[in-house]
């Protein structure tokens, strides 16, 4: 049974591109998660989202960032225009459900975004 | 503002002697606490949890204290080893729904 999967594991880009990163959830989970952690820091909420809604983006930047969560396929966070200030490790987890419980929750191994 | 946040931000330890790394969080309304291990270059791992209608949490070598008069969260890892060496977040939610807040983190060194 495969764990959350993150692609690519690094990623760089200059100034002014696209960041796409890509988040499979475990085989029948339905919620995702994306957090954001900077060097020696823990991480930051940015998004929850189900199938094909976004629940919670409280934490998510109000410009040139954007997450989805299709029917089919992994879930998205899209950074536009990319800014060194973006350069971090991107956390996905997945839940089965609803919940609270740390155990029911797994993270993936990260994307590591530099922004040159 | 809530914060929850950590006071020591590396601890170094001999193989084999207990650990304890603390955790303060600021609002009362926190209503469950969970202690991950990340090691280099991966995703932080469930190590245990405990609810605020707790005071005290044991799992295999780890052990999960809560004081809910000060605020004080901390995790005793018992016979310390040199697997154990990784950085330590506390993280706690309110919401009915797993958004975590996560602390600022601890390195755990443990020396064979």
């Amino acid at each position: 049974n495969a764990g959350v999967m993150q692609n690519p594991r690094h990623l760089v880009r200059r100034r002014g591109q696209e960041a796409r990163l890509r988040c499979s959830p475990m085989k029948g989970h339905s919620h995702v998660y994306w957090y954001r952690q900077l060097p020696e820091e823990g991480l930051k909420f940015m998004v929850y989202l189900q199938k094909e809604n976004i629940i919670d983006e409280s934490g998510m930047p109000k410009e040139r960032f954007s997450a989805e969560f299709p029917k089919e396929g992994p879930s998205i966070l899209r950074i536009q225009q990319v800014v060194r200030g973006d350069s971090a490790a991107y956390f996905c987890a997945s839940s089965p459900r609803v919940t609270d419980r740390g155990n029911e929750q797994f993270f993936g191994p990260g994307t590591r975004l530099t922004v040159l | 503002g809530e914060s929850v946040g950590l006071h020591l931000p590396t601890l170094s330890v001999q193989e084999g002697d207990n650990s304890i790394i603390n955790c303060a969080y600021s609002n009362s309304a926190s209503d469950y606490f969970i202690w991950y291990k990340q090691e280099s270059g991966k995703g932080p791992q469930f190590i245990i949890d405990i609810r605020s209608n707790m005071d005290k949490r044991q799992g295999q070598r780890v052990t999960v204290l809560l004081n809910k008069t000060v605020k004080h969260l901390s995790l005793q890892i018992a016979a310390t080893q040199p697997g154990d060496s990784a950085v330590y977040f506390c993280a706690e939610t309110r919401g009915g729904y797993s958004t975590l807040t996560f602390g600022k983190g601890t390195m755990l060194l443990v020396s064979p």
